[in-house]
């Protein structure tokens, strides 16, 4: 009954590796969407995408890039990992459109990555 | 700048008693609000929404209200049950499908 995967719960990976974190919806949503939460922070929006090859930059997008090739795909890419980029990554997704079902976002169950 | 603001980080509430979670906002534009609920280890849960032009959504136990004019919306949970201890996230929706989330607010229902 899972919706939304995440390929990796737990990752740990050295200073300077490129980094993807894969998710996969099945729900045919349009809009999918890559946050991280960090203990005081709070889920943080790194950036989205509401269509096919289409992406938009969040609120903290430094560091990261996206790829969105099929619409129940959506990767980060960490080009270079830092410390300060140890965190829980989640991923989720939801229907497009201004009715009220598109605002509900459909969580994975997290990806927590750990940079050394 | 903080769009979307829970200013209390933890609140701990006797079982069978009333939680009340608040929530602050300062964008105008925001046209719907949601609350989603965090156990550890585990992604985000939805819990209850409620659209701009309303002022109050209820979900059995879970019931929310919107105060448009002090931006202001509150989470109340009648009865709190041990299972209800999580965090709890506001969230925002901005007219480009941008969803906005508060810092959270950890509840604690004590036996």
């Amino acid at each position: 009954d899972v919706k939304v995967t995440q390929s990796s719960r737990y990752l740990v990976k050295r200073t300077g590796e490129k980094v993807f974190l894969e998710c996969v919806q099945d729900m045919d949503h349009e809009n999918m969407f890559w946050y991280r939460q960090d203990p005081g922070l709070g889920l943080r929006l790194i950036y989205f995408s509401y269509d096919v090859k289409m992406k938009e930059k969040g609120d903290i997008p430094e560091g990261y890039s996206v790829s969105r090739e099929k619409k129940e795909r959506f990767s980060l890419i960490l080009e270079s990992a830092s410390t300060n980029q140890t965190s829980m990554y989640l991923c989720a997704s939801s229907f497009g459109g201004s009715f009220s079902g598109a605002n509900v976002l459909t969580f994975g169950a997290g990806s927590r990555l750990t940079v050394l | 700048d903080q769009q979307v603001k829970q200013n209390s980080p933890s609140l701990s509430v006797q079982e069978g008693r009333i939680s009340i979670l608040n929530c602050d906002y300062t964008n105008s534009m925001f046209d719907y609000f949601l609350w989603y609920k965090k156990y550890p280890a585990e992604g985000p849960t939805f819990l209850i929404s409620i659209s701009s032009i309303k002022d109050k959504n209820e979900d059995g136990r879970f019931t929310v209200f919107l105060n448009k004019s002090a931006k202001h919306l509150s989470l109340h949970i009648v009865p709190s049950q041990p299972g209800d201890s999580a965090v709890y996230f506001c969230a925002a929706r901005n007219r480009d499908d941008k969803i906005i989330f508060g810092k959270g607010t950890r509840l604690h229902i004590l036996p």
